[in-house]
């Protein structure tokens, strides 16, 4: 089983400011990897697939990166709305697993 | 509108038995993989089941293998998890998701509001 281990567990910034998320992979996945979005009280939604791919309707300021076992997740001007939980999920191999998560708090 | 609504979750004792529902619709059903994916409360996300178009390919998670079996009815539009041996740690909202498009949306594009399923004596 692929484990993949997200930092920092939380970020505290300010609006305006930049987010890098982590997403570590325990081997290698190539480029397959996802990563989405939790508010309170909601279903994730997808952000980017495939590392670098934004899904249809998510802002450009939302950019991911990376390939094998590091992946990073970019907000690049944080707006009010993207205070929530991240969390990368790998789509290399069965069983499917998802990192832990970072969470995104204002500062 | 395409949605996915979950239905089926409540309480059972440990040991116990419960079969999830999920309706699908505004898209079409039947060429669409399906996943249900479980959250414990407070906790991240777990995969637990894919099953492929057709049914005709399955995987579970570890954790339930053994106990859950996935299903769908695609002339009904519905996705189905058959739970049974329950254990505390099962507790958690069960969402039901589609995969997106293969070569086009490769993640889970679509989540139902999830359905909440308590393991307690």
């Amino acid at each position: 089983e692929i484990v993949l281990t997200q930092s920092p567990a939380t970020l505290s910034l300010s609006p305006g400011e930049r987010a890098t998320l982590s997403c570590r992979a325990s081997q290698s996945v190539s480029t397959l990897l996802v990563w989405y979005q939790q508010k309170p009280g909601q279903a994730p939604r997808l952000l980017i697939y495939d590392a670098s791919n934004r899904a249809p309707g998510i802002p450009a300021r939302f950019s991911g990166s990376g390939s094998g076992t590091d992946f990073t997740l970019t907000i690049s001007s944080l707006e009010p709305e993207d205070f929530a939980v991240y969390y990368c999920q790998h789509r290399y191999d069965w069983p499917l697993t998802f990192g832990g998560g970072t969470k995104v708090e204002i500062e | 509108e395409v949605q996915l609504v979950e239905s089926g979750g409540g309480l059972v004792q440990p040991g116990g038995s419960l079969r999830l529902s999920c309706a699908a619709s505004g898209f079409t059903f039947s060429t669409y993989e399906m996943n249900w994916v479980r959250q414990a409360p407070g906790k991240g996300l777990e995969w637990v089941s894919y099953i492929s178009t057709s049914g005709a390919t399955i995987h579970y998670a570890d954790s339930v293998k053994g106990r859950f079996t996935i299903s769908r009815d695609n002339a009904q539009n519905s996705l189905f998890l058959q739970m049974s041996s329950l254990r505390a740690d099962d507790m958690a909202v069960y969402y039901c998701v589609r995969r997106g498009p293969r070569s086009v949306v490769e993640g889970f594009d679509i989540w139902g509001q999830g359905t909440m399923v308590t393991v307690s004596s």
